[in-house]
């Protein structure tokens, strides 16, 4: 099972600010099958980013993907006040699996 | 409009059997694979296995195999996540989830409301 690794645990910005959001992986991770997901309280999680890098329908660019192999990032150029929750990434090539997830709480 | 529909919340008591269901509209539901996915209260997501309506292959998790059943009924174009046997454990949110695209290795692009599974004596 492909062990999904994410740092750092909590990440504390002001509005405005980037965020870099790092998911490392126990072995490569094939295909760049790589997906990153948010989640608000209360809410079902929302499809960011797959395939690495390719944004899902709807998501502003503010949100992009990158990485191959063992090292995939989360980045958001520039938070917006409705950015603030828990990003989850996945892995599914192989016996998906996801990491324990980044909070990005307000500073 | 793509709608993943969840069964409401559930209070049961320990070794009682469990099934809840996730009804797909708005797309061929026989063409994606559906997912489903548990969070415990307060913990992060885990991906328990898929089913692929169309000819009900299915595929588990290690950590879940033996412990659910996966099945789809696809002329009412529903999936299901079901119990044998609840333990107190099993106490926790229950996503269902289709897939983005109709290969098995695929992101989950639309999610139920989610179901509360509650287990206490």
């Amino acid at each position: 099972e492909i062990v999904l690794t994410q740092s750092p645990g909590t990440l504390s910005l002001s509005p405005g600010e980037r965020a870099t959001l790092s998911c490392r992986a126990s072995q490569s991770v094939s295909s760049s099958y790589l997906a990153w997901y948010q989640q608000k309280p209360g809410q079902a999680p929302r499809l960011l980013i797959y395939g690495a890098s390719s944004r899902a329908t709807g998501i502003p660019d503010r949100f992009s993907g990158s990485g191959s192999g063992t090292d995939f990032t989360l980045t958001i150029s520039r938070l917006e006040p409705e950015d603030f929750a828990v990003y989850y990434c996945q892995q599914y090539g192989s016996s998906p699996t996801f990491g324990q997830g980044t909070k990005v709480e307000i500073k | 409009e793509v709608q993943l529909v969840q069964s409401g919340a559930e209070v049961k008591k320990p070794g009682e059997s469990l099934k809840i269901s996730c009804k797909g509209s708005g797309y061929s539901f026989t063409s994606y694979w559906i997912g489903w996915v548990r969070q415990m209260p307060g913990k992060g997501l885990e991906w328990m296995g898929i089913i692929y309506p169309g000819d009900s292959d299915t595929r588990y998790s290690p950590s879940f195999q033996g412990q659910v059943t996966i099945s789809a009924d696809k002329s009412i174009s529903t999936a299901y996540l079901q119990w044998s046997s609840l333990k107190a454990s099993d106490t926790a949110m229950y996503y269902c989830a289709r897939s983005e695209t109709p290969g098995i290795a695929a992101a989950f692009d639309y999610w139920g409301q989610g179901t509360l599974v509650t287990v206490s004596s």
